[in-house]
């Protein structure tokens, strides 16, 4: 089944705290996304990766941290989680440029205490 | 990122009533795109535009490419409780490596 796998589901931890959230994909997807979503402002890219060791930022880049190493993994990692970051983040991937049909994954609620 | 005006923010409507959803920017935009997400899970794509004035349906739901290429909309005919959810509109920049997503419109739908 073609689907975007996020791990962890939920997270609650402390400011300072370095996390990671890994994602990953089985479609052979060229494109990656990390995505923020918060009430009244929708979804917000924060890094995004047109292939292997490609990454750019988004619109939200600040306290973030991304890697391509895989074409199938774009993890996205917290150095140093802040409340401000509490939020619920989600994966993406399609074939080729970011015009083309997004699959996400089901989403990770993180709360910074 | 560009800026998307996504209106109504929310809306409460009996089951059967129709629907009407909108997407403003002040920018031109080759696609438009439309997403639905469900409750606890991701944003599913519902239909791509990608030509101005184009009138695309997917069931009950049809989707039109503003002439102006500034904007679009979401009709969703006869609505049933399981149309709940928030549904988002989104543009990707002309290089295509960024997508901008609207603020999206919660849908209840009262049984």
């Amino acid at each position: 089944e073609a689907q975007v796998t996020q791990n962890p589901r939920y997270l609650i931890t402390v400011t300072g705290k370095k996390l990671t959230v890994t994602c990953s994909q089985n479609m052979n997807h060229e494109y990656m996304s990390w995505y923020r979503q918060d009430p009244g402002l929708g979804l917000r890219q924060i890094y995004y990766s047109m292939n292997v060791e490609v990454t750019d930022k988004g619109d939200v880049p600040e306290g973030y941290k991304v890697s391509r190493k895989e074409k199938r993994n774009f993890p996205l990692i917290l150095e140093s989680p802040s409340p401000n970051q509490t939020s619920l983040y989600f994966c993406a991937s399609s074939m080729g440029q970011g015009i083309q049909p997004q699959h996400f994954g089901d989403g990770t609620r993180l709360s910074i205490l | 990122g560009q800026q998307l005006n996504q209106s109504p923010q929310s809306m409460f409507i009996q089951e059967g009533e129709d629907v009407s959803m909108n997407c403003t920017s002040s920018s031109i935009f080759n696609t438009w795109l439309w997403y639905k997400q469900d409750p606890g899970e991701g944003p599913v794509l519902l239909i791509a535009l990608y030509k101005a004035g184009e009138l695309t349906s997917n069931g009950r739901l049809t989707a039109q490419f503003g002439i102006t290429r500034k904007d679009s909309f979401l009709n969703i005919s006869a609505s049933i409780p399981s149309d709940v959810g928030i549904y988002f509109c989104a543009v990707p920049e002309t290089s295509g490596s960024r997508l901008t997503f609207g603020e999206g419109t919660q849908l209840t739908v009262n049984p």
